[in-house]
């Protein structure tokens, strides 16, 4: 059964500064890895999706990579801003066709 | 291009008591999902549906729970009776096809309270 962690669960940071969420997943054999941003009271808004072929994707200030080997994503923000600020969750599809989820790592980025 | 629609956003039961959610997925999305939130956990799928056929129930309370969604397009989730562990965002969500690497879009979902 295909499980996801994420460390760390809540993140402050001060503006401007460069950070890392991290991902992992038990189950290697994923098809693909997403990583979702969610702002209170709203739905899940995609802002990567990684395939197994790939090891990492950019958008903007975000890149994301893969290491399906070692069952382990990051997310990349470069230059931190308050409206950064939301929970990031991973989830990975795997051959159930499934997306699993982590239970996401809570950003506040301070002015 | 109009987003997923879900209503109402907020719904306030007691238990025992019965509820429906309704979701309108982007217009050509095939893949329509359920998902239940409970707050602090992430996403947990209850239901896929593949055009108006189901994919994927495993993890839907039989008992309580039921969905449909007719000719293809717009779904309802039922829950009957409600208890109150189900107090949770009900999240709806669509894809263009049930392709390995087709993205989720997500609609804001329905906060369900259970009292």
């Amino acid at each position: 059964k295909q499980e996801v962690t994420q460390i760390p669960a809540a993140l402050s940071v001060p503006e401007g500064e460069n950070l890392v969420l991290n991902c992992s997943f038990t189950d290697s054999a994923i098809y693909n890895l997403q990583w979702f941003r969610q702002d209170p009271g709203k739905g899940l808004t995609s802002l990567l999706l990684i395939q197994s072929s790939q090891r990492e994707q950019t958008s903007g200030r975000l890149n994301a990579s893969l290491d399906k080997s070692s069952g382990r994503s990051t997310l990349y923000i470069a230059a931190s801003q308050p409206g950064d600020s939301a929970t990031y969750l991973c989830a990975v599809k795997g051959g159930s066709e499934k997306l699993v989820f982590g239970k996401g790592t809570k950003l506040t980025v301070n002015p | 291009e109009a987003g997923v629609a879900q209503s109402p956003r907020y719904k306030i039961i007691e238990k025992r008591q019965s509820v429906a959610f309704w979701c309108n997925p982007i217009s050509g999305h095939a893949t329509l999902y359920w998902y239940q939130q409970i707050l602090g956990q992430g996403p947990k799928l209850l239901i896929q549906f593949q055009n108006n056929g189901v994919v994927d129930d495993s993890q839907l309370p039989k008992d309580r729970f039921s969905a449909e969604r007719l000719k293809g397009v717009d779904s309802t989730l039922k829950i009957q009776p409600a208890k109150l562990e189900d107090s949770a965002v009900y999240l709806c969500a669509s894809s263009f096809g049930q392709g390995y690497n087709s993205p989720l879009h997500f609609g804001n979902g329905t906060r369900l309270t259970v009292t």
